[in-house]
C-alpha cells in the first residue's frame, strides 16, 4: 500500500482481556517496528522484524507481549491479560534497509488503547 | 545505548515568529541519523528533517533547519515564520547503524509546540 496501515485506529478493552493490533506495512519494506507511546511520553521501542532474521524483542515490557509477522508483511502485536498500564498509543513504522542499514522510517496511524 | 533528550516540555511562539527546539543525545557510534518528527493530534509521525552524521552541513528544509553540533551532540531544530499548522509534538530521533542492521529509532521525549495567533 501506499503508507503503513494500523488497525484498529482506537480499541476499549476489559481488563484481562487479550487484544491483537495489526500493522500493514509499506510493500516492499523488509524491517518493521512497533513502538508503545504513553501518554505524555515518547516512544518507547518494543520489537523489530527485520527480514527472515529472529526478531528483536529486546524492547517487550513483559511476556504477555508477543508479536508475529507472517509472510515477511503483515504484523500482529498481541497483548494478553491487559492490564490498565498498557493503555498507550501502539505504533507501526517500516523501512527500507540498505547497505549502511535502515532509512526512511514511515509510521502508521497508531492504535489508540484504552484498558478499563 | 543510545539516549536522546529533549529538555523542553513546551514551547510556545508568536506566529510568523522563530523558535528554536533543543535535542541532544549520546551514542558511541560515529555513523548514525538524526531525525525531527512531528506528531500532529492525528498520531502520525511526520518527517520534519533528516541529518546524515558524516555530513557537516546543516539539513535545511523549507522554513526548517537544523544546528548539528556533532562534537557537542547537540542536534536544535528551527522553524522560522511558524505557522499555525506547525503547532504539534516534535520528537528528536536517533538512529546508529552497527553492522548494517535495521537499527530502529531512539527517541526523545518530546516538546508540544504552540503557535499563538
Amino acid at each position: 500500500g501506499a503508507g503503513v496501515s494500523q488497525s484498529p485506529s482506537n480499541k476499549v478493552t476489559e481488563k484481562g482481556k487479550d487484544v491483537e493490533l495489526r500493522c500493514d506495512p509499506i510493500s516492499g519494506h523488509t524491517a518493521l517496528y512497533w513502538y508503545r507511546q504513553s501518554l505524555g511520553q515518547g516512544l518507547e521501542f518494543l520489537i523489530y522484524f527485520q527480514g527472515n532474521s529472529a526478531p528483536d524483542k529486546s524492547g517487550l515490557p513483559s511476556d504477555r507481549f508477543s508479536a508475529e509477522r507472517t509472510g515477511g508483511s503483515v504484523s500482529t502485536l498481541t497483548i494478553q491479560r491487559t492490564q490498565q498500564e498498557d493503555s498507550a498509543v501502539y505504533l507501526c513504522a517500516s523501512s527500507l534497509v540498505g547497505f549502511r542499514g535502515a532509512y526512511g522510517y514511515t509510521f502508521g496511524s497508531g492504535t489508540r488503547l484504552t484498558v478499563v | 545505548a543510545q539516549t536522546v533528550t529533549q529538555s523542553q516540555p513546551e514551547m510556545s511562539v508568536q506566529e510568523a515568529e522563530t523558535v528554536t527546539l533543543s535535542c541532544t543525545y549520546d551514542t558511541s557510534e560515529s555513523d548514525y541519523y538524526l531525525f525531527w518528527y512531528k506528531q500532529p493530534p492525528s498520531r502520525q509521525m511526520i518527517l520534519v528533517i533528516r541529518q546524515e552524521a558524516y555530513k557537516q552541513q546543516n539539513a535545511t528544509e523549507n522554513r526548517f533547519s537544523v544546528n548539528f553540533q556533532k562534537a557537542a551532540k547537540s542536534f536544535s531544530l528551527k522553524i522560522s515564520d511558524s505557522q499555525l499548522g506547525d503547532a504539534a509534538m516534535y520528537f528528536c530521533a536517533l538512529a546508529v547503524f552497527s553492522g548494517g542492521g535495521a537499527d530502529g529509532l531512539t527517541f526523545g521525549k518530546g516538546t508540544h509546540l504552540i503557535i499563538q495567533p
